[in-house]
């Protein structure tokens, strides 16, 4: 079975000051680890993702995410934020080992940057 | 390059009433997925599609019906609209890719109100 979780509904944080949205994950095998963005009355648009390789994974809009497989976090960060990186950001993982190809999805975290 | 592309954007219909929502892309994906986005449910997978000719229930498929029409178009159909699909829905494509390790591609969404 796969499982994500995103502890916080809200993350608040000051323009130009760093940001970190949370993300843990369970899986029984190795996670492959996504990051979306959504907008108001937009779909979601994919940031980054963890497959394999290098634990800090670049991805748009100066956003990165840092995989962690002691912790089973995936925190999404980003240096200093933006009054228009406020969203709803959706972390999601499946399991790479085998089963379903298809990704849980976490419920959301609402980023509001105060100017 | 349009993406994936569903209509209509809005619709209201009354209990008991029946619609298709449609869904299409360009991408030449072989997998492509419905989804329900209530709040604080994230995102709910209702049906998806691994490959044209193929169809297979979600995590809510009660109250639904999909047709893989061709490799482009994945449409939902609600044949007895109840209040409690009252949601918004959003089509997705995906390469498969090797296990799964490729994004998913999100249309606007379809806002459906059923009174």
């Amino acid at each position: 079975a796969q499982s994500v979780a995103q502890p916080e509904d809200q993350v608040n944080v000051a323009e130009g000051n760093p940001l970190t949205v949370k993300c843990t994950y369970s899986v029984s095998g190795n996670p492959y680890l996504f990051w979306y963005v959504q907008y108001p009355n937009r779909g979601l648009q994919f940031l980054l993702k963890y497959i394999t390789g290098d634990n800090l994974v670049k991805g748009s809009y100066g956003f990165e995410a840092e995989f962690n497989k002691s912790q089973t976090s995936f925190h999404l960060k980003k240096p200093s934020a933006l009054v228009s990186d406020s969203a709803l950001y959706f972390c999601a993982v499946r399991d790479g080992t085998g089963g379903s190809y298809i990704p849980t999805f976490g419920r959301g975290t609402s980023l509001i940057v105060h100017p | 390059n349009a993406g994936v592309t569903q209509t209509p954007k809005f619709q209201v219909l009354k209990t008991g009433q029946s619609m298709t929502l449609q869904c299409a892309q360009d991408m030449n994906h072989n997998s492509m997925y419905w989804y329900r986005q209530d709040p604080g449910m994230g995102l709910r997978l209702i049906y998806y599609s691994a490959s044209e000719g193929t169809t297979d229930k979600g995590e809510v498929p009660n109250g639904y019906n999909v047709s893989r029409l061709n490799k482009r178009e994945f449409s939902l159909r609600l044949e007895s609209a109840a209040p409690s699909q009252t949601s918004v829905y959003f089509c997705a494509s995906s390469e498969r890719g090797a296990q799964g390790n490729q994004p998913q591609h999100f249309g606007d969404g379809t806002r459906l109100s059923i009174l």
